[in-house]
């Protein structure tokens, strides 16, 4: 069955500690992005990518970094700069960028709930 | 309406009862909106993708209606069932998909 696979599912992260979600995708896409979640807000763009080999920033990029050295992979990295990581953080993909493919719906992971220790 | 908007921000139903909800959005530039189900533990589905005004578009008992030119849409559940229980995310696709914050759906046995 092709889909979105994140992991972990849960992660801790420990102050001044980097860490990184993983997002693959067997389904082809040429995009992917990074959603975050807070209580009582709407999904957040982290980052998104519309292509291999490039990203671009989304609305709240600081503190985060990724990278797409493989069509299928767009992991994301919390670096210790994000001073308030806990949050719930969903991948995405599309056939291509949300522009060409806007009569297209997002394919989503089941999401990775990051938590500080 | 610079954002997308929905409302209300939760609402319990009782079930067998119909409900509808709204998401309001930006009717310049206009693409398309997208609606999805996010049932907890679970990825978000998309439920419809609504482009031309006056767009009506049917998924057994729910159904969406789309204003392109006030910039609305209405989700519309028929006799809801426990299974409807979940939070209704709508989207606008412009250089990016901006979400609302949804309408978390409660049904009441």
């Amino acid at each position: 069955d092709g889909g979105i696979t994140q992991s972990p599912k849960y992660l801790f992260r420990k102050e001044g500690q980097n860490v990184t979600l993983s997002c693959e995708q067997n389904l082809n896409h040429d995009a992917m992005y990074w959603y975050r979640q807070d209580p009582g807000q709407g999904l957040r763009l982290i980052y998104y990518s519309q292509i291999v080999n490039d990203f671009q920033k989304g609305d709240i990029a600081e503190g985060y970094s990724v990278s797409r050295e493989k069509k299928e992979s767009f992991p994301l990295t919390v670096t210790s700069a994000q001073k308030n990581p806990t949050a719930f953080y969903l991948c995405a993909s599309s056939p291509r960028g949300v522009r060409q493919t806007s009569n297209q719906p997002q394919h989503f992971g089941d999401g990775t709930r990051l938590s500080i220790l | 309406i610079l954002n997308v908007e929905q409302s209300p921000q939760s609402l319990h139903v009782q079930e067998g009862d119909s409900t509808n909800f709204t998401c309001s959005f930006p009717s310049s530039n206009f693409y398309a909106l997208h609606w999805y189900r996010w049932e907890t533990a679970k990825s978000p589905e998309a439920l419809f993708v609504m482009t031309l005004n006056g767009d009506e578009k049917k998924k057994g008992r729910i159904s969406a209606t789309l204003n392109t030119k006030e910039g609305y849409s209405y989700l519309y559940i028929k006799g809801s069932q426990p299974e409807d229980s979940a939070t209704y995310l709508c989207a606008s696709p412009n250089e990016k998909l901006t979400f609302g914050t949804g309408t978390r759906l409660t049904i009441i046995p």
